[in-house]
C-alpha cells in the first residue's frame, strides 16, 4: 500500500517563530488532508489538498503531486499551535476514501 | 450544522465484555470511516460504510469486532469480548462523498480493564 512519511518527527519553536512541516508519499494520490490534534485528543481538519496551494490565516499548504509531496507552512507560531500534526492520503486509484496516514509531527511552541 | 458526534466520549470496559461505539455524521453526510489510534502507533482505517453497506472492511480485526450503519439511527462499531489490546481512541468520520473532505468526531477513549 502506500507510504506516507512526514519530517520532522519532533519539532520546538519559541512563539512567534516560523515552520515547515513535510509529507511525503509513495505513489499518486486522489485526497490529502493536513490535521492537527490538540493536546486534547481532537482531530481538527486544517486542509483538504491534493494538489495547489490554499492558505488560512496564519497557516498555508502547498501539495505537488507530480513530486509525491505536500508541505504544512505554519507562521508566527502561537502556543495553541502545539501538538500533532498529521498528513492523510487516499492512494490514486482507489474508489474509496480509505485514508493513510503519515505518524505525525509533534509541535511544541514555548511562549 | 453540528459536526460528527460520538459517544460515548469515555469508556471502561472489563475484559470479555462489549463495547459499542456510536457515530452520528454530519448532516447530509452519507458515508462514514472508523480509525483507530493505539498507543504509540498512528492512525489506523478500519472500516468504511454508507447507508446499509460495508463498503471496505480491510482494516478491521477478523474476529470480535463489527460494523454497521443503518437505514436509520447512527453508525455502530461493536468491539466483543474486549481484551486489553483494544484499549484505543477510536475515530469516526463522514464526508458527503467519496474523495473529499472526511470530518472527524471528537473520538471514543476505550480503556479496557
Amino acid at each position: 500500500g502506500i507510504q506516507v512519511e512526514q519530517s520532522p518527527p519532533d519539532l520546538i519553536l519559541q512563539e512567534g517563530a516560523n515552520s515547515t512541516l513535510r509529507c511525503n508519499f509513495s505513489d499518486s494520490v486522489n485526497n490529502l488532508q493536513w490535521f492537527h490534534q490538540n493536546p486534547w485528543g481532537q482531530l481538527i481538519n486544517l486542509f483538504y489538498i491534493p494538489s495547489g496551494t490554499k492558505q488560512n490565516g496564519r497557516l498555508s499548504a502547498t501539495t505537488v503531486a507530480t513530486e509525491r509531496y505536500s508541505l504544512l507552512y505554519i507562521s508566527s507560531s502561537q502556543t495553541t499551535d502545539s501538538g500533532v500534526y498529521f498528513c492523510a492520503v487516499v492512494a490514486g486509484g482507489t474508489s474509496y476514501g480509505k485514508l493513510t496516514f503519515g505518524q505525525g509531527t509533534i509541535l511544541t511552541v514555548h511562549p | 450544522n453540528a459536526g460528527v458526534m460520538q459517544n460515548p466520549r469515555h469508556l471502561v470496559r472489563r475484559r470479555g465484555q462489549e463495547a459499542r461505539l456510536r457515530c452520528s455524521p454530519m448532516k447530509g453526510h452519507s458515508h462514514v470511516y472508523w480509525y483507530r489510534q493505539l498507543p504509540e502507533e498512528g492512525l489506523k482505517f478500519m472500516v468504511y460504510l454508507q447507508k446499509e453497506n460495508i463498503i471496505d472492511e480491510s482494516g478491521m480485526p477478523k474476529e470480535r469486532f463489527s460494523a454497521e450503519f443503518p437505514k436509520e439511527g447512527p453508525s455502530i462499531l461493536r468491539i466483543q469480548q474486549v481484551v486489553r489490546g483494544d484499549s484505543a481512541a477510536y475515530f469516526c468520520a463522514s464526508s458527503p462523498h467519496t474523495q473529499e473532505t472526511q470530518y472527524f468526531g471528537p473520538g471514543t477513549r476505550l480503556l479496557v480493564l
